[in-house]
């Protein structure tokens, strides 16, 4: 069984241009959360997803950030007009749902630089 | 989501036993008790995850007081490669949550 697939694991962009990370939950899995880290610092919560749906999405910046977890294909963490401070660590992680415990599983990170 | 408290950074010799603290005292009784820790340039991996009893796994054992409002990880024979960041989290049972990561306890390993 796969773990959680992070594409790609670095990405370098200019300032302007458009990031898009991916993320292949667990197999099995419906829930996707996306955090950020950035350098030095914590994880940072950005949003929580279910197939089709954004459950919460508090983390996230109001502009230029947007994600999505279609019914078919990988989750999509889309970052329009990046600038510098967008250069962090980017990490997903996925879990089966509901169930009682709850434990995440993440995926290894997408290092984003903007130049 | 209840607060948790970690030391900042904590230090072991290679092949000693390391216990990492954290205190909750501000837990439920149905919440549940996760570690995660996180390699230098990796994605945080789950460690263990205890609800009252004391519990062991591959990786390390979880000690839970009586009163729930503590917990300790223990690394019996630490090793240069479990030098990581640790974080406590509480998860509620049952539902959907979002876990909140603090700063954590960065363990360093002296060989």
């Amino acid at each position: 069984n796969a773990g959680v697939m992070q594409n790609p694991r670095h990405l370098v962009r200019r300032r302007g241009q458009e990031a898009r990370l991916r993320c292949s939950p667990m197999k099995g899995h419906s829930h996707v959360y996306w955090y950020r880290q950035l350098p030095e610092e914590g994880l940072k919560f950005m949003v929580y997803l279910q197939k089709e749906n954004i459950i919460d999405e508090s983390g996230m910046p109001k502009e230029r950030f947007s994600a999505e977890f279609p019914k078919e294909g990988p989750s999509i963490l889309r970052i329009q007009q990046v600038v510098r401070g967008d250069s962090a660590a980017y990490f997903c992680a996925s879990s089966p749902g509901r169930e009682l415990t709850g434990e995440l599983f993440f995926g290894e990170g997408s290092r984003l630089t903007v130049l | 989501d209840a607060k948790t408290t970690q030391p900042n950074s904590m230090e072991s010799n290679e092949e000693e036993p390391v216990h990492l603290p954290c205190n909750h005292s501000t837990i439920s009784g149905t919440d549940y008790i996760h570690w995660y820790r996180q390699l230098p340039s990796q994605g945080p991996e789950y460690v263990i995850h205890g609800l009252t009893s004391n519990v062991n796994n591959r990786m390390a054992s979880l000690a839970i007081a009586e009163d729930r409002k503590s917990s300790t990880l223990i690394l019996h024979r630490a090793t240069l490669r479990d030098a990581a960041v640790y974080y406590c989290i509480l998860r509620p049972s049952g539902g959907s949550y979002i876990p909140t990561f603090g700063r954590g306890t960065s363990l360093i390993v002296h060989p």
